[in-house]
Formats: structure tokens, C-alpha cells, sequence
């Protein structure tokens, strides 16, 4: 596609269940981010891939969070056992390459709700 | 570690005033620097960027100038515009911290009223 798309675009949940969220980075981009956005905190580093690897998970809040990139293509983000504080946006980016210069494209988010 | 520092908002300005964001950054290494602004509704996409000491990064009338010296990397445009309405958030990659990402300040919301 021409951008990078996220899926659900909004996802309500109840405490305790697992969600799922998906992203859909540029063609060809080979780094891939998931950011979290919360309401008066910015942007939180969550984790990183190069390919299919992830070389810095330090921003996984805890091991209820998980990911995986499979294809160097698609990622998902896994929740596990949701929590009212993992509630907020859902950030994916991506890039051509690695290199520290060059732009992230951003999709438009996830919104997570947990009841 | 790594961090950036920017003006806590909201802001709001009448159209035609004159912006300045403040943002100031901590890192190791020589960082690039970068500007994100995210419209109501949308996603975060680059405004502006700069990659070396003095350099300035310009576009769409706003302006941001590396400032090494001071650590700093002030959003300024001359002339705002009810579009220019949103949330803006300064950034910065260490090179010297290998593949490290984009670390961001929480961001500022810019309200323009005509």
C-alpha cells in the first residue's frame, strides 16, 4: 500500500482479555516501530524490528506485551491479560533503512480501550 | 540516556501571530533532530529535520535551526494559520547509539483561532 496501515483502527476490550494489533509497513521498509501513545505522556518506545528481528524489546512494558514480524513485512503486537492502563494509542511506524537520517512514516494508530 | 524536552501546551494563538516551540534535547553522540506534527484525526508525519550543527530545517513556513551550543531545536514560524492547528512533537535519533529509535518529547497542541 502506499502508507503504513494499522488494524483495528479502534478495538474496545474487557479487563483480562488478549488483543491482537496488526501493521502493515510500507513496502520495502525494512525497520519497523510500535510506539505507544498515551494522553499527556507523548510518544513511548515499545519495540523495533531490522527484518524479522527485534534487537531492542527494552520498551516492552512487561511480559504481557509481545511481538512478532514475520516475511519482514506484517507485525503484530500481542497484549496479553489487558490491563486499564494499557489503554491508549497504538503507533506503528516504519523505514527504508536503518540509517538514524532517514524518516519514519507513521500509520494512524490503534486506539485500545479496556473496560 | 537519550531525551527531549519540550514546551508544554496547549498553545493558543491568533492567526497571523508568531509560533515558537521550545525544544531541548539530551543525547550522546551527534543526534539528527526532527520535528513531527500530528493533525486532528491523523497520523504523525515529519514536518522538518536537521542532521548536523546549524543546520536549518524548513518547510511549510516553519523553521527549526540546530543549535549545539545550547542543546536546542526551536520550532518558529512567522505567520500561523487556522490549519496549522495540531499537535507538534520534537524528536531525535543518536547515531551513536547504533539503530536506536526516534525518541520524542510528549508534545505540544497548537490551537490557532481566527
Amino acid at each position: 500500500g502506499a502508507g503504513v496501515s494499522q488494524s483495528p483502527s479502534n478495538k474496545v476490550t474487557e479487563k483480562g482479555k488478549d488483543v491482537e494489533l496488526r501493521c502493515d509497513p510500507i513496502s520495502g521498509h525494512t525497520a519497523l516501530y510500535w510506539y505507544r501513545q498515551s494522553l499527556g505522556q507523548g510518544l513511548e518506545f515499545l519495540i523495533y524490528f531490522q527484518g524479522n528481528s527485534a534487537p531492542d524489546k527494552s520498551g516492552l512494558p512487561s511480559d504481557r506485551f509481545s511481538a512478532e514480524r514475520t516475511g519482514g513485512s506484517v507485525s503484530t503486537l500481542t497484549i496479553q491479560r489487558t490491563q486499564q492502563e494499557d489503554s491508549a494509542v497504538y503507533l506503528c511506524a516504519s523505514r527504508y533503512s536503518s540509517a538514524n537520517t532517514g524518516e519514519l512514516f507513521f500509520g494512524e494508530g490503534s486506539r485500545l480501550t479496556v473496560l | 540516556g537519550n531525551s527531549v524536552t519540550q514546551m508544554e501546551g496547549p498553545v493558543t494563538l491568533s492567526e497571523e501571530a508568531f509560533l515558537t516551540i521550545n525544544c531541548t534535547y539530551t543525547a550522546t553522540g551527534y543526534p539528527s533532530l526532527f520535528w513531527y506534527v500530528q493533525y486532528p484525526g491523523e497520523g504523525l508525519q515529519l514536518l522538518l529535520k536537521a542532521t548536523k550543527a546549524d543546520d536549518k530545517g524548513s518547510n511549510k513556513g516553519f523553521e527549526a535551526t540546530y543549535r549545539k551550543e545550547t542543546t536546542s531545536f526551536h520550532l518558529e514560524k512567522g505567520s500561523v494559520q487556522v490549519s496549522d492547528s495540531a499537535v507538534y512533537f520534537c524528536a531525535l535519533s543518536s547515531y551513536s547509539s547504533g539503530n536506536t529509535p526516534l525518541v520524542f518529547g510528549k508534545g505540544t497542541r497548537l490551537s490557532v483561532i481566527a
